[in-house]
């Protein structure tokens, strides 16, 4: 399995407050990515980042921020929770590249319930 | 917008085979990959095949590819119980990035 933690594994919150989700990696992989998973849209792509402090949007980025300091870590942010963004998140990593390095390696998700 | 399409639920008896699904509509696909996901879990990355095969075996896993038709099958021998999971394709675009876009995914159900 690739090495990679998500923490927290399960959140409740309350609307209008802020979160932080972390993707920790030690695989020193380039590319890092948040989705989100909900019923019937399979996994939507939220933010990802090509490198320390390179950071682009996906498809389904409004109300959500990322940063990433360090190859390692990815933090993605949701300044003002909303019951919307109750959701599956999930990061992934890949390497890279040509061939199989361009293939993403799930982290196990964070449960997030915003009341 | 690229769109990634799979039927939702496959019912099948312990030890047939199963066959799941999917087309696409991106004509600049590199990979096409299948991940599973068990209840409560991540997605595990199953199999993949690049644009240029038709077709990838793996053990119990057989991948069919139809670039014409935009067609993509995954296909498990000997289904098991265990097989019982949701299954994405899942198709990687030639974006200048690696955006991966998924299908909704397909349910397997493994009766014994």
């Amino acid at each position: 399995d690739a090495g990679i933690t998500q923490s927290p594994r399960h959140k409740v919150t309350e609307t209008g407050t802020p979160v932080t989700l972390r993707c920790h990696q030690t695989e020193n992989h380039r590319y890092m990515y948040w989705y989100r998973q909900d019923p019937g849209h399979g996994l939507r792509l939220i933010h990802y980042s090509y490198g320390v402090k390179d950071t682009d949007k996906g498809e389904v980025s409004d109300g959500y921020s990322v940063s990433r300091s360090k190859t390692e870590d990815f933090l993605l942010t949701l300044e003002s929770a909303t019951s919307s963004q109750t959701s599956v998140y999930f990061c992934a990593i890949s390497a890279g590249g040509q061939g199989n390095r361009e293939t993403q390696y799930f982290g196990p998700g964070t449960r997030l319930l915003v009341l | 917008g690229e769109d990634v399409e799979q039927s939702l639920f496959l019912s099948v008896r312990e030890g047939d085979s199963s066959v799941i699904n999917c087309t696409y509509t991106d004509s600049s696909s590199t990979y096409l990959y299948w991940y599973k996901q068990e209840p409560g879990a991540g997605l595990q990355l199953l199999t993949y095949i690049f644009s240029n095969m038709d077709m990838k075996q793996d053990q119990r896993l057989t991948v069919l590819l139809n670039k014409k038709d935009k067609h993509l099958s995954l296909r498990i021998a000997d289904t098991q119980t265990g097989d019982s999971a949701i299954y994405f394709c899942a198709d990687l675009m030639n974006t200048g990035f690696q955006k991966l876009v998924f299908g909704t995914g397909t349910r397997l159900l493994v009766s014994p």
